[in-house]
């Protein structure tokens, strides 16, 4: 699975929209795009996941860019409670086992 | 909560004893997964179960520890000979097939050798 590269931390004011850059220059193109993101001392969380085209969901939305380079994982109007380490994660189609290899993160801090 | 459950949520050992954590999935889920997670760090893979195969193992799984998914449906991580390297969170996943994409994680046991 190709590696990702993100800031380890940002500042978000509340109710504002979070931004968090990917970068995954070496995506192949049967692998998708998966982010996480975990709330201090809980296990890891779902939130969004995508192959080429954008997505939205609930929770967030995940932009693409055209090459598949780089992505950026919206939250649109943040909250306190969305303070987290948000992680982005390549996973190919064809990986049988389905396991997903953690990096770093951004560690996210909403600020009222 | 996603449905993933374990058992016990935190542990405090002496080094050199056996411990031994419980997890378990959404019911019906086949896929079963265990993470580990250091101070700071992302989880790490460690090892995964497709019913009550284990199909791979990481090469962090040392020989002191061993996972067993007897029926398939709860799974049982044991740790025997603690070494104050294993302090970490252990972290359970299950997920519904193959063909499903999506990891559900449960809250982790935190485990403390002394």
């Amino acid at each position: 699975d190709a590696k990702t590269t993100q800031p380890p931390s940002m500042d978000c004011a509340e109710g504002r929209a979070a931004n968090l850059p990917c970068n995954h220059s070496t995506i192949s193109g049967n692998e998708y795009v998966y982010w996480y993101r975990q709330i201090h001392s809980q296990g890891p969380q779902y939130i969004i996941h995508g192959l080429k085209n954008n997505e939205t969901n609930e929770m967030a939305s995940l932009i693409i860019t055209e090459d598949r380079k780089s992505s950026t994982l919206i939250l649109p109007h943040a909250t306190l409670r969305d303070t987290a380490v948000y992680y982005c994660i390549v996973r190919a189609v064809n990986n049988a086992g389905n396991m997903l290899t953690f990096g770093g993160g951004t560690r996210l801090m909403v600020k009222p | 909560d996603t449905g993933v459950s374990q058992d016990p949520r935190h542990k405090i050992t002496k080094r050199g004893q056996n411990v031994t954590f419980r997890c378990d999935p959404i019911s019906e889920h086949n896929r079963l997964y265990w993470y580990r997670q250091t101070l700071g760090q992302g989880p790490e893979f460690l090892t995964y179960f497709q019913n009550e195969a284990q199909l791979e193992k990481s090469r962090l799984l040392s020989d002191r520890f061993s996972a067993e998914r007897p029926k398939g449906s709860f799974s049982t991580l044991e740790i025997q000979r603690t070494e104050q390297g294993d302090s970490a969170m252990y972290l359970c996943a299950s997920m519904a097939s193959i063909h499903q994409e999506t990891q559900y994680f449960g809250p982790g046991t935190r485990l403390l050798v002394l």
